[in-house]
C-alpha cells in the first residue's frame, strides 16, 4: 500500500506570495490532517478534513486554508506569505481521525519564505 | 484546548542505558496518548499508544505509563541502541478534537 504523498517536497517563495501544497492520503483513508513543524514550536495542528468537511481547526490566521476533494486528496493554501511561515508542513491521513486511530504522516513539504 | 508539555527537550544516553521522556497534559477529558518517532528527513511514525483505561503498555523495549490523576504520561526505552536516535513526540487528544503534540525530545544514543 502506498504511503502518504506530499508535493512539492521543497519550495521557495517570497513574502507576499501564496502557496498551495498537496497531499494524497493512503488509499481508503478519509481523514487528512495538516501540521506545521518548526524548530521552536514543534508540531502545531492546522486543520483536519474528513469526507470533504473540515472537522477541526487549529489556531492559525485565516491566511491558512485547506480543502479536501471527493477522492480524499487534500490541499492547503497559505496566502500573503510571511517570513514566519517558513516551516515543514506535514500531512497525515487516518481511516478514522487522529482521536481514534493512528496518523500516518507524509515526509512533508519544506517551505522557505524569503 | 489541550496543552501538552514535554521534557526534556534533549536527551543523550549511552548505548544500553534507558531513556525516559515525560509529558503532562491539561485536559482531563483526554483519553488517547500516542507517541511518535521522527527520524531525520521523515515524517513522524507511531511507535506506541495508550488509552485512558490502561495504566501501562509495553512493546518489546518500549513502554508507556499513564497517570490520569496527575495528568502525566511517560515513554520508557530500555537497552537503547544507536537507531533509537530520533526526535520523539508525545500527544494527547480528547474525543472530537484534534491531536495536540508536545514540542519533542531529541534523543541521542551514543555507542
Amino acid at each position: 500500500k502506498a504511503g502518504v504523498t506530499q508535493t512539492p517536497r521543497y519550495l521557495i517563495k517570497t513574502r507576499g506570495q501564496q502557496v498551495t501544497l498537496s497531499c494524497s492520503p493512503i488509499s481508503g483513508h478519509r481523514s487528512v490532517s495538516w501540521y506545521q513543524q518548526t524548530p521552536g514550536q514543534g508540531l502545531q495542528f492546522l486543520f483536519e478534513y474528513f469526507s470533504e468537511t473540515q472537522r477541526n481547526k487549529g489556531n492559525f490566521p485565516g491566511r491558512f486554508s485547506g480543502r479536501q476533494f471527493s477522492n480524499s486528496r487534500s490541499e492547503m493554501n497559505v496566502s500573503t506569505l510571511e517570513l514566519g511561515d517558513s516551516a515543514l508542513y506535514l500531512c497525515a491521513s487516518s481511516d478514522r481521525g487522529g482521536n481514534t486511530g493512528e496518523l500516518f504522516f507524509g515526509e512533508g513539504s519544506r517551505l522557505t519564505v524569503l | 484546548g489541550e496543552n501538552v508539555e514535554q521534557h526534556p527537550s534533549t536527551l543523550s544516553v549511552q548505548e544500553g542505558d534507558s531513556a525516559v521522556i515525560k509529558c503532562t497534559y491539561s485536559d482531563s477529558a483526554s483519553n488517547y496518548f500516542p507517541w511518535y518517532k521522527q527520524e531525520l528527513g521523515k515524517g513522524p511514525q507511531l511507535i506506541i499508544d495508550i488509552r485512558s483505561n490502561v495504566g501501562e503498555k509495553k512493546d518489546q523495549r518500549i513502554a508507556v505509563t499513564l497517570n490520569k490523576t496527575a495528568k502525566h504520561f511517560s515513554l520508557h526505552i530500555t537497552e537503547t541502541q544507536p537507531e533509537d536516535s530520533a526526535v520523539y513526540f508525545c500527544a494527547a487528544i480528547a474525543a472530537g478534537y484534534a491531536l495536540n503534540f508536545g514540542k519533542g525530545t531529541s534523543l541521542l544514543v551514543t555507542p
